[in-house]
C-alpha cells in the first residue's frame, strides 16, 4: 500500500521549457514534504522541501506547490536544463518535520531534451 | 565537510552468506537512517537511530537484519543469512535537528545475492 505515489515513471521535456513533476499522497498525517534528485550510481540529493503550513516554496529555478485538500504536490523546474535530467523522488514525513524516517515515491525519470 | 560515506559500494554474495554494510554519517549528525531500494521500486525506510539508540525500526524486513550504532558514530547493517530477495541498493542517510530537517544520503551499497 503506497502512501506516496508518483504516477509518471518518466517525463520528457525540451530544454528551456517548464518541467512539472507530480506527487500524490494518502496519509493525512504527513506534514513535511521533500523532493530529492538522484543521478545513476549516486545517493539522492536534497532539492527542496515544504511544510504543510505552506502552499508554496521557491528556490531559484525550483518551486514546490502543496495542495493539502487534494493531497497533492508538484515540483516545477523552470527553465529546464540538461543537468536536470535525473530521477526525482517525492518524500514525506509524519509529524517529525523531516527528522523521522521518510516515505518515498517510486520516482520520476526526467529527461531534458536539447 | 565530508558527506555520508558507505562501504562497500558493491557486494556480491551467495545465498546463505553474511554481509555487513557500514555507514559513516556526517560528523555531528545525531540522526542516522538506513533505507533500501529494490530495483524499480520506491526507496523504503528501514530504521532510524538517534545517537546510539534505535528510534524506529519498523521498516526492518525480518530478524535476519541487524543494525548497530555503537558509540553513536558509524553504523553497521548486517544481513545474516542473506536471501535472494535482499538484493538491492542500501542507502544510509544522516541529519541533525528536528524541524525542517533534510536527510543527507550516502552513495549507497549495491548488494547482489546470488
Amino acid at each position: 500500500d503506497q502512501q506516496v505515489k508518483q504516477n509518471s515513471p518518466s517525463l520528457s521535456v525540451q530544454e528551456g521549457r517548464i518541467s512539472i513533476l507530480n506527487c500524490d499522497y494518502t496519509n493525512s498525517m504527513f506534514d513535511y514534504f521533500l523532493w530529492y534528485k538522484k543521478y545513476p550510481a549516486e545517493g539522492p540529493t536534497f532539492l527542496i522541501s515544504i511544510s504543510s503550513i505552506k502552499d508554496k516554496n521557491e528556490d531559484g529555478r525550483f518551486t514546490v506547490f502543496l495542495n493539502k485538500s487534494a493531497k497533492h504536490l508538484s515540483l516545477h523546474i523552470v527553465p529546464s536544463q540538461p543537468g536536470d535530467s535525473a530521477v526525482y523522488f517525492c518524500a514525506a514525513s509524519v509529524a517529525g518535520g523531516g527528522a523521522d524516517g521518510l516515505t518515498f515515491g517510486k520516482g520520476t525519470h526526467l529527461i531534458i531534451q536539447p | 565537510e565530508a558527506g555520508v560515506t558507505q562501504f562497500p559500494s558493491h557486494s556480491v554474495i551467495e545465498k546463505g552468506q553474511t554481509v555487513t554494510l557500514r555507514c559513516d554519517p556526517i560528523s555531528g549528525h545525531d540522526n542516522l537512517y538506513w533505507y533500501r531500494r529494490v530495483m524499480g521500486k520506491e526507496i523504503k525506510f528501514l530504521l532510524h537511530f538517534v545517537k546510539e539508540s534505535k528510534q524506529d525500526e519498523s521498516g526492518m524486513p525480518n530478524n535476519r537484519f541487524l543494525a548497530e550504532r555503537t558509540g553513536g558514530t558509524y553504523s553497521t547493517l548486517k544481513v545474516q543469512p542473506a536471501e535472494l530477495e535482499d538484493s538491492g541498493v542500501y542507502f544510509c542517510a544522516s541529519s541533525q535537528g528536528r524541524l525542517g530537517t533534510r536527510h543527507f544520503f550516502g552513495q549507497g551499497t549495491r548488494l547482489t545475492v546470488v
